[in-house]
C-alpha cells in the first residue's frame, strides 16, 4: 500500500511553546489530507481536512488559529500546534487520500505531550 | 456517513479465524464499506473494502449481505499479530469524504 510518513514519532515540549508535525505521502500525490487527534482509550476524531494549495476545514469545535494546518504542496501537509498547554497532549495522526480517492492511508502518528 | 454498530471486543484463538461482523443498516446505495485496524500506539491500517459483492485480499476477506445492511470481515488465521481495534467505517468512494471512526471493536487473539 501506499506510504504516509509523520514526523516526529514523539515529542515532548513545555507549555506554551508551538510544535510543528509533518506529514508526507511518500509515493503519490495527496490533493487531500485529513488530521486526527486520539486520547487514550478513545476512537480517532477528525479535526481538520487539508486541501493542497487551500485553506483548510476545521470541524466544529476546532480552533483553527491553536492547530494551523499548511498544505502547500502535494506530498506534505503541516500541522502546527501553538501555544500548546497540557490539554493539547494526545495522539495526532495524518491520513492522505490517493489520487482515486478511493482509499486513506494513515501515518504512524505523533505522540505530544506537553508539561 | 451511515453509522456502524459494531460489538465492544471479540477474542479469538490463535489460528482460528477471526470473523468480525459490523451493522450498517442506513446504508446509502453509493456508500462503500472500509475496514481498517489500529495497533496500540499506530496509526491505522487499511485492510479492504467493498460496495456489495464479496471481496478478498492477502489481509482478509469481506463478506457483504445482499441487502447490504451488514458484513462481516474475515481474518482466515489469526495471529497474535492481529490482535488490534478494528474499525467498520461506510464512506462514499471517489469524493474527499471524511473516514469517521466509531468505536471499533477489540479483538484479541489468544495463544
Amino acid at each position: 500500500g501506499a506510504v504516509v510518513s509523520q514526523h516526529p514519532s514523539r515529542v515532548i515540549c513545555k507549555s506554551g511553546t508551538s510544535v510543528k508535525i509533518e506529514c508526507r505521502s511518500l509515493d503519490f500525490q495527496a490533493t487531500t489530507m485529513f488530521w486526527y487527534r486520539q486520547f487514550p482509550k478513545k476512537s480517532l476524531m477528525l479535526m481538520a481536512t487539508s486541501n493542497e494549495g487551500s485553506k483548510a476545514t476545521y470541524e466544529q469545535g476546532v480552533e483553527k488559529d491553536k492547530f494551523l494546518i499548511n498544505h502547500a504542496s502535494l506530498t506534505l501537509s503541516t500541522l502546527t500546534v501553538t501555544s500548546a498547554h497540557p490539554e493539547d497532549s494526545s495522539f495526532y495522526i495524518c491520513s492522505a487520500q490517493t489520487g482515486g480517492r478511493e482509499k486513506l492511508f494513515f501515518g504512524s502518528g505523533t505522540q505530544l505531550s506537553v508539561l | 456517513d451511515a453509522k456502524t454498530t459494531q460489538p465492544t471486543s471479540m477474542d479469538c484463538a490463535e489460528g482460528r479465524a477471526a470473523n468480525l461482523p459490523c451493522n450498517h443498516s442506513t446504508i446509502s446505495g453509493n456508500e462503500y464499506v472500509y475496514w481498517y485496524r489500529q495497533i496500540h500506539s499506530q496509526g491505522p491500517q487499511y485492510i479492504i473494502h467493498g460496495l456489495k459483492n464479496n471481496e478478498t485480499n492477502e489481509m482478509a476477506s469481506l463478506i457483504i449481505t445482499e441487502d447490504r445492511k451488514s458484513s462481516t470481515l474475515i481474518l482466515p488465521h489469526a495471529t497474535l499479530r492481529d490482535t488490534a481495534v478494528y474499525y467498520c467505517i461506510v464512506r462514499v468512494e471517489g469524493s474527499n469524504y471524511k473516514l469517521t471512526f466509531g468505536k471499533g471493536t477489540l479483538l484479541t487473539v489468544n495463544p
